[in-house]
């Protein structure tokens, strides 16, 4: 079973331009969401999709973030206009609403780390 | 306000030694905790759960403790073996759903040395 993937692994861009990062969830699993950990502090949710439905975007930083899961399969998020406190490591994680060998865990991708300069 | 913190950025342990991370709470709407691992480069990887109902879970070498009065719980690890030298996140579910946002900890740096 592939596990969770993320696009790109790093991106650099500057201040002001625009970034789109993708993330393919785990095939089955309804939950998605976005984390972003800055300058090696704690992992912070950002939003959570069930299917193609934000059910939490509490965790949203401003409105220059927004964040997509068309047909409820993977998932985008754009930056737009970037600004230099945006940059991190933006991890994607997916989950089944139900069942499995622990209902709460959430399977992590690999990450993309945003570098604005 | 960070409602998940973990205090000791760094532990450095000797190979086949106990490590013992720990991980403090502030909100009482918690009730369902876990430890990630995270190693450079990749994705935090699920490790071991616990939940609020109960006070201890072990799985291998690793054993959970949850102190709910201290809103404290502790990951030990025994023995440390190198491998296990990674980043060590904790992590907490609120509200009694199984598939709500993770509220994380700074993380805990665990180096085992051979």
């Amino acid at each position: 079973e592939a596990g969770v993937t993320q696009f790109p692994s790093h991106s650099v861009i500057e201040k002001g331009q625009t970034v789109t990062l993708r993330c393919d969830p785990i095939s089955g699993h309804d939950n998605l969401y976005w984390y972003r950990r800055v300058m090696g502090k704690e992992i912070k949710f950002l939003l959570h999709f069930v299917k193609e439905s934000k059910q939490d975007e509490s965790g949203m930083p401003n409105n220059r973030f927004l964040a997509e899961r068309t047909g409820g399969t993977y998932s985008t998020l754009k930056v737009q206009p970037a600004e230099l406190e945006d940059s991190g490591v933006y991890f994607c994680a997916s989950s089944q609403l139900a069942g499995g060998r622990n209902r709460y865990e959430q399977y992590f991708g690999p990450g993309t780390r945003l570098t604005v300069t | 306000d960070q409602q998940v913190k973990q205090n000791s950025p760094s532990l450095s342990v000797q190979e086949g030694r106990i490590s013992i991370l720990n991980c403090d709470y502030t909100n009482s709407m918690f009730d369902y905790f876990l430890w990630y691992k995270k190693y450079p480069a990749e994705g935090p990887t699920f490790l071991i759960s616990i939940s609020s109902i109960k006070d201890k879970n072990e799985d291998g070498r690793f054993t959970v403790f949850l102190n709910k009065s201290a809103k404290h719980l502790s990951l030990h690890i025994v023995p440390s073996q190198p491998g296990d030298s990674a980043v060590y996140f904790c992590a907490a579910y609120a509200g009694g759903t199984s598939y709500g946002k993770l509220t994380f900890g700074q993380g805990t740096i665990l180096t085992v040395h051979p």
